[in-house]
């Protein structure tokens, strides 16, 4: 399995765009690269996924590098409710078998006022 | 929506007890997990199932066992349980599909007594 690399805490200021970034170096063809957020005493919430192009949904946007080495969550406009530590984590896709998602320590962002 | 239902929020046991946490997820999905969550360590993987009565090991299975006697049920067992093994218990769910995102219940804070 890919590892993945993420800062340990960010801060952002409301209003503004929070890009998270993450490093996969190891990534393989196969693997997805997917980002979870966990709000404090909450279980994990999925927010976006990608494998080669980059990916927006109504949460987030995703931008992958050409070379899956590495990938940034952009959060356009963040909010207070957006605090919260962002995990990135990378997915086998193999053609059979068994599979599991590895989480790091992930990012802890913190949006201010 | 996507249900993951695990069926205690709080819980406190003596040392030795043998506890069953259980998790129900309500969407056919293939693959089930178990994560305990502890401060400064992240998310750490404990046993994954991708079918009915199939398990496999995570990164720390040491002092736990797991049953998915059913398709929907995924159970965590702790045999004889110890402070160590205070924790947040996370469950979460996956479709065979690669291309989709795991959801998760919103833990079970284990206290070992």
């Amino acid at each position: 399995d890919a590892k993945t690399t993420q800062p340990t805490s960010m801060d952002c200021a409301e209003g503004r765009a929070a890009n998270l970034p993450c490093n996969h170096s190891t990534i393989s063809g196969n693997e997805y690269v997917y980002w979870y957020r966990q709000i404090h005493s909450q279980g994990p919430q999925y927010i976006i996924h990608g494998l080669k192009n980059n990916e927006t949904n109504e949460m987030a946007s995703l931008i992958i590098t050409e070379d899956r080495k590495s990938s940034t969550l952009i959060l356009p406009h963040a909010t207070l409710r957006d605090t919260a530590v962002y995990y990135c984590i990378v997915r086998v896709a193999p053609q059979g078998g068994s599979e599991k998602l590895v989480f790091g320590k992930g990012t802890k962002l913190t949006v201010n006022p | 929506d996507v249900k993951v239902t695990q069926s205690s929020r709080y819980l406190v046991k003596r040392t030795g007890e043998k506890v069953f946490l259980e998790c129900v997820q309500d969407m056919d999905h293939e693959n089930m997990f178990w994560y305990r969550q502890d401060p400064g360590l992240g998310l750490r993987l404990i046993y994954f199932s991708y079918d009915v009565k199939m398990k496999e090991k995570g990164d720390i299975p040491e002092g736990y066992s797991v049953s998915r006697e059913k398709k929907e049920r995924f159970s965590l067992i702790l045999e004889s349980a110890s402070t160590n093994q205070t924790s947040m218990y996370l469950c979460a769910s996956s479709p065979a599909e690669r291309a989709v995102g795991a959801f998760f219940g919103q833990g079970t804070r284990l206290t070992v007594v």
